[in-house]
């Protein structure tokens, strides 16, 4: 089984500042990680992925996240953040074979990063 | 991109009534689809699992016979909540995965409130 942890519940930055929000995971198994963005009242946007490959994956708002094995962590950095950036971010986890794909995603807490001016 | 529609977007109902929410893929066929309950300050958890066309597979510590799940086309997926109790207040979201295969992005309905009094 998969678990997610993630520490901060809330994450207060002013604007144009860097922000780090920590994402630990446990697995028994090789594990897909997520990064997903939800504004007030929406649903759940995939902000970036990590299925294999270059361990440092990145989005097209400017977040990077970088799959860290031996710290069984994926954390989510911007090095400059906007207002619009206000939300609340989950990491997420699927474990499984390969041929199997994405089976069911395992969520964290949250981490709710309010962006003030 | 692709768009998930739930509804309602809030719902309020009488205890031990039922109440219907619905999921639908507007530009997709989803062959899966996903039923999460997040909780206030929590992570989400998923319910259960639906395919069109067969029986939904419920996690562990939920009542198949209290939220039914219905998938009956490539398009839909409904959850009912039935003999709602104030217990059962919380967010629902739904997530449906497309038919190219297990490594199909999931996509996130913006949920439902629901508020039992």
């Amino acid at each position: 089984a998969q678990s997610v942890t993630q520490l901060d519940s809330q994450v207060p930055v002013f604007e144009e500042a860097p922000v780090e929000l920590r994402c630990n995971y446990s697995s028994s198994v090789s594990v897909y990680l997520f990064w997903y963005v939800q504004y007030p009242n929406q649903g759940l946007q995939l902000l970036l992925k990590y299925l294999s490959g270059s361990t440092l994956v990145e989005s097209i708002n400017g977040f990077e996240a970088e799959f860290n094995k031996s710290q069984t962590s994926f954390h989510l950095r911007k090095p400059s953040v906007h207002i619009s950036d206000t939300a609340e971010y989950f990491c997420a986890v699927s474990g499984g074979r390969m041929n199997t794909g994405f089976q069911k995603l395992v969520f964290g807490t949250g981490t709710r990063l309010l962006v003030s001016p | 991109g692709a768009v998930v529609s739930q509804h309602p977007s809030r719902v309020i109902c009488k205890s031990g009534t039922s109440v219907k929410i619905e999921c639908r893929s507007l530009d997709f066929q989803a062959t899966t689809m996903f039923w999460y309950r997040q909780f206030p300050k929590k992570s989400l958890m998923l319910m259960a699992t639906s395919n069109e066309g067969s029986k939904a597979t419920y996690e562990q510590g939920v009542e198949k016979d209290k939220f039914l799940i219905n998938h009956a086309s490539l398009t839909l997926s409904t959850l009912t909540v039935t003999s709602a109790h104030p217990e059962d207040s919380s967010f629902y979201i739904c997530s449906a995965r497309g038919s190219g295969g297990a490594f199909s992005p999931l996509h996130f309905g913006n949920g439902t409130r629901l508020t039992v009094t």
